[in-house]
């Protein structure tokens, strides 16, 4: 069965990186994922699509401080330089043919 | 610019009936998947359906199966959700979203709050 697994917390300093980890299930590791921003009492927006073998593409006007990586069946976002507006709840998405998927998503709080 | 606009929620009694409806702009409707998702109060998000550019190929999450329609009509840029049997469970934002080729959601609305209540 396929699953998205997220932590739901996450804390880093304001100026300081932090790398969130979302994990594909068992028999799933190829697959790609896409991840999404939710500032508070706003809509989710797309940051960018992330393949098995780590390259990325980005949605409109992502910053260059967002970026994703990927090790076997974990997908990465790296956010470098954390700003305030950096704090919000972070969702990973993947999608099969019959079938679209979050995970439980990251609340990121940057102290 | 890409732009998606939900209407059509609002407060509705348990075992009632809604159509949302998300109207599309920017874009050339007719040539992407469409899909809804939800969020409840202080929870994650919860992909609802999906509908492919011509509505060929349709899909349901197990929990809204046989409650909720979606349907699309590309002459006028505009996707809709038909739901049923409304209980307080699908008290939600929902989103529509637009769909890359490649798979994931690039687009979201602002969303439209249903909420069911007696």
């Amino acid at each position: 069965q396929l699953v998205l697994t997220q932590s739901p917390s996450a804390s880093a300093s304001l100026g300081a990186s932090v790398k969130l980890t979302c994990t594909l299930s068992s028999g799933h590791s190829s697959y790609t994922i896409a991840w999404h921003q939710q500032q508070p009492e706003k809509g989710p927006r797309y940051l960018m699509m992330l393949n098995s073998d780590g390259s990325h593409i980005k949605g409109d006007g992502i910053p260059d401080r967002f970026s994703g990586s990927s090790s076997g069946a974990e997908r990465y976002l790296t956010i470098s330089s954390l700003q305030s507006e950096d704090e919000a709840d972070y969702y990973c998405q993947t999608w099969g043919t019959d079938i679209r998927l979050f995970g439980g998503g990251t609340k990121l709080t940057v102290l | 610019e890409v732009q998606l606009v939900e209407s059509g929620g609002g407060l509705v009694q348990p075992g009632g009936s809604l159509r949302l409806s998300c109207a599309a702009s920017g874009f050339t409707f007719s040539s992407y998947s469409m899909n809804w998702v939800r969020q409840a109060p202080g929870k994650g998000l919860e992909w609802v359906s999906s509908i492919s550019s011509a509505s060929s190929y349709i899909y349901y999450a197990d929990s809204v199966k046989g409650r909720f329609t979606i349907s699309r009509d590309n002459a006028k840029n505009s996707l809709y959700l038909h739901i049923n049997r409304l209980s307080a469970e699908d008290t939600a934002v929902y989103y529509c979203g637009r769909e890359d080729s490649s798979g994931p959601q690039t687009y979201w609305g602002q969303g439209t709050l249903v909420t069911v209540s007696s």
